[in-house]
């Protein structure tokens, strides 16, 4: 059973430009986490999925951030118009149930914004 | 609203020595409770979780922690570390009506030979 999927893991943009951030959940899951961690901080929440249906993104930015798990396909966090203060790794994590239970997570995309 | 507290940003710690690394947490509802661990330029891995039952927890590579629930805390400890136990380790709590994870800043371990 292959574990968490996020591609690509390095991606670099330039101001302005827009980042999209893949993740495959591990098979038999349907609950998709993202997280972001900026250097030398913890991990914070941004969003939580499930097919179709954004359930939480109480910690997504107003503006320029995005994210689906479309009923097909990976998940996706979409950065719109990058800045420098975008560049951090960001985590994916799966569960097969609510989040109550434990996470698994991915290798991280680390986005680098020049 | 839950909250994690890990109040040593860095342990450092000499190879064959015990280590306690501190959680302590604030809930309004019944919590479940975690560490992860991080290795450098990777993702996280469970090391242990508490869900309910006994209060003290084994996790992988001979780390336990235990539940306090009057002291709401969840310290992570092990008898004797090793180098390759170097890694940041994060605590997290989930409630239990589906909530995401809210993790600790993190304490990154140094194991010193």
């Amino acid at each position: 059973n292959a574990g968490v999927m996020q591609n690509p893991r390095h991606l670099v943009r330039r101001r302005g430009q827009e980042a999209r951030l893949r993740c495959s959940p591990m098979k038999g899951h349907s609950h998709v986490y993202w997280y972001r961690q900026l250097p030398e901080e913890g991990l914070k929440f941004m969003v939580y999925l499930q097919k179709e249906n954004i359930i939480d993104e109480s910690g997504m930015p107003k503006e320029r951030f995005s994210a689906e798990f479309p009923k097909e396909g990976p998940s996706i966090l979409r950065i719109q118009q990058v800045v420098r203060g975008d560049s951090a790794a960001y985590f994916c994590a799966s569960s097969p149930l609510a989040s109550r239970d434990e996470q698994y997570f991915g290798p991280g995309t680390r986005l680098t914004v020049t | 609203a839950q909250s994690v507290t890990q109040l040593d940003s860095q342990v450092p710690v000499f190879e064959e020595a015990p280590v306690e690394l501190r959680c302590n947490y604030s809930s309004s509802v019944s919590v479940y409770l975690f560490w992860y661990v991080q290795y450098p330029n990777q993702g996280l891995q469970l090391l242990l979780k508490y869900l309910s039952g006994s209060t003290l927890v084994k996790g992988i590579n001979g780390f336990e922690a235990e539940f306090n629930k009057s002291q709401t805390s969840f310290h992570l400890r092990k008898p004797s570390v090793h180098i390759s136990d170097t890694a940041e380790y994060f605590c997290a709590v989930s409630g239990n009506y589906g909530q995401n994870f809210v993790f600790g800043p993190g304490t990154r371990l140094s194991v010193l030979p």
